[in-house]
C-alpha cells in the first residue's frame, strides 16, 4: 500500500490551523471491526518519531487536544487546530492494514 | 517507564552483516503481548519498516529486505536483535527499534502502530 501525503511542506502562522493530508493506494478500513488501520507520527529534528494518533482518530495519551485525526477508507487528515511553535516538525502517516507496513513521505511543517 | 536503546557498530563495510541490538528496560519483552520492531531512516529521508517480531518469536519482514534480514528475541537479556546481511551504501541509515502495539486482523494478531521508540543509532556502510 502506497501512502501519499500532501503537501510536502507547509508554512502556517502561529495560532492558525494546519491540515496535512494522507492518501492510501487502497482502503485501510477493516470491514469486520470498522477500524481504519492508520497512524500519525511527529518527528522533530534529531529525535525519533512520536506516536500522535492511531486508528486514524484516537489521540495517544499525553498528546495535546489541538491535534486531531480524521478520514476513512483511503483519505485521511491530521489537523492542528492552533499551531504552536513546538509543533514545528515533520509529520508522517503510516498504514498497518497489511504488510509491508508503509509510511507516507512526510510533510514538513514550519512557522510562517 | 518503558525505554528502548539501540546498540551496535556505527560503521559496517560493504558486503558485511549489520548487527544491532535493542535493549528494553522498564518492561519485560516476554511477559507482555507486544510485537517488537525495527524501522530505518536514511539521512534526510523518510521511514522504512524493516520487520517485527512477536514476543513468542513469530516474525514479519518487509519483502524488499526479507532475503537479508533476521530479527530475533533474547528474552533472558530482555533484548531483540536485527541482522542485515550483504549491506551496501543504500543501507546507511538511522536504525530505530520500537515496541509495536498488536492489532487484530481477522483471526490473527498482527503488528500495528509503533508505540514507543528508541533514540536511534546511525549506521554507515562504507569501506
Amino acid at each position: 500500500i502506497v501512502m501519499t501525503q500532501s503537501p510536502d511542506s507547509l508554512a502556517v502562522s502561529l495560532g492558525e490551523r494546519a491540515t496535512i493530508n494522507c492518501r492510501s493506494s487502497q482502503s485501510v478500513l477493516y470491514s469486520s471491526n470498522n477500524k481504519n488501520y492508520l497512524a500519525w507520527y511527529q518527528q522533530k529534528p534529531g529525535q525519533p518519531p512520536k506516536l500522535l494518533i492511531y486508528w486514524a482518530s484516537t489521540r495517544e495519551s499525553g498528546v495535546p487536544d489541538r491535534f486531531s485525526g480524521g478520514g476513512s477508507g483511503t483519505d485521511f487528515t491530521l489537523t492542528i487546530s492552533s499551531l504552536q511553535a513546538e509543533d514545528v516538525a515533520v509529520y508522517y502517516c503510516q498504514q498497518y492494514y497489511s504488510t509491508p507496513f508503509t509510511f507516507g513521505q512526510g510533510t514538513r511543517l514550519e512557522i510562517k | 517507564q518503558l525505554q528502548l536503546q539501540e546498540s551496535g557498530p556505527g560503521l559496517v563495510k560493504p558486503s558485511e552483516t549489520l548487527s544491532l541490538t535493542c535493549t528494553v528496560s522498564g518492561g519485560s519483552i516476554s511477559s507482555s503481548s507486544y510485537f517488537w520492531g525495527w524501522i530505518r531512516q536514511p539521512p534526510g529521508k523518510g521511514l522504512e519498516w524493516i520487520g517485527s517480531i512477536y514476543y513468542s518469536g513469530s516474525t514479519y519482514y518487509n519483502p524488499s529486505l526479507k532475503s537479508r534480514v533476521t530479527i530475533s528475541v533474547d528474552a533472558s537479556k530482555n533484548q531483540f536483535s536485527l541482522k542485515l546481511s550483504s549491506v551496501t551504501a543504500a543501507d546507511t541509515a538511522v536504525y530505530y527499534c520500537a515496541r509495536v502495539h498488536p492489532v487484530d486482523t481477522g483471526m490473527l494478531r498482527t503488528p500495528g502502530y509503533f508505540h514507543h521508540w528508541g533514540q536511534g543509532t546511525l549506521v554507515t556502510v562504507s569501506s
